[in-house]
């Protein structure tokens, strides 16, 4: 089947200590998307890449960290920099960056105590 | 920086009853899409609106673009508890730096009462 897979979904960790989440996708998109959900904000742009080896800050970059080494692969780095890291986030791909209709990961709940 | 806003950020409405919620955007878009979530998923795509005054229809559920495209609406008509959830806007800026920059808005939460 294909489509965008997240792991975990749910994701618990201590405070001060870096964690990865990992997205993955099998439907030879070029672009790639993170977002952070919080309740009553909706989705807010942590980065995005338009194709392999490059990348972007969205509207809230600071505190995390991005790779595109792979185009089937983006994963997330949540850093100890982040202030409030506790959120749901959410990965998502499209064909090519410039307006096809993107599709998203059923997300890793990010908990951090 | 482009920005997308979203009214109402919460509507609770009778089944049976008509529903609307606006987008809005700083700057003029190349396109608009809307999304669906349910409560406990992701977003799912339900349409994209690429020419000025454009409206599209699926079923209940009625799209417009607007003439400046800085603007959008979504609008359902006859509610069904089936329609329950989060509706979102994203918009995607013309081009260049912030090419392929797919921003959302703060979502509209739906309700529907029996």
């Amino acid at each position: 089947d294909g489509g965008i897979t997240q792991s975990p979904k749910y994701l618990f960790r201590k405070e001060g200590q870096n964690v990865t989440l990992s997205c993955e996708q099998n439907l030879n998109h070029d672009a790639m998307y993170w977002y952070r959900q919080d309740p009553g904000q909706g989705l807010r742009l942590i980065y995005y890449s338009q194709i392999v080896n490059d990348f972007q800050k969205g509207d809230i970059a600071e505190g995390y960290s991005v790779s595109r080494e792979k185009k089937e692969s983006f994963p997330l780095t949540v850093t100890s920099a982040q202030k409030n890291p506790t959120a749901f986030y959410l990965c998502a791909s499209s064909i090519m960056a410039g307006g096809n209709e993107a599709f998203f990961g059923q997300g890793t709940r990010l908990t951090v105590v | 920086g482009q920005q997308v806003m979203q009214i109402p950020q919460y509507q609770h409405v009778q089944e049976g009853e008509d529903f609307t919620t606006y987008c809005n955007s700083s700057t003029t878009l190349s396109n608009i899409q809307w999304y669906k979530q349910r409560p406990g998923g992701h977003p799912v795509f339900l349409i994209q609106l690429v020419k000025s005054g454009e409206v599209k229809k699926q079923k209940r559920l009625t799209f417009q673009f607007g003439e400046a495209k800085k603007n959008s609406s979504l609008h359902i008509t006859a509610t069904q508890t089936t329609d329950v959830g989060t509706y979102f806007c994203a918009g995607l800026p013309p081009g260049g730096t912030s090419y392929g920059k797919l921003t959302f808005g703060q979502g509209t939460i739906l309700t529907v009462h029996p």
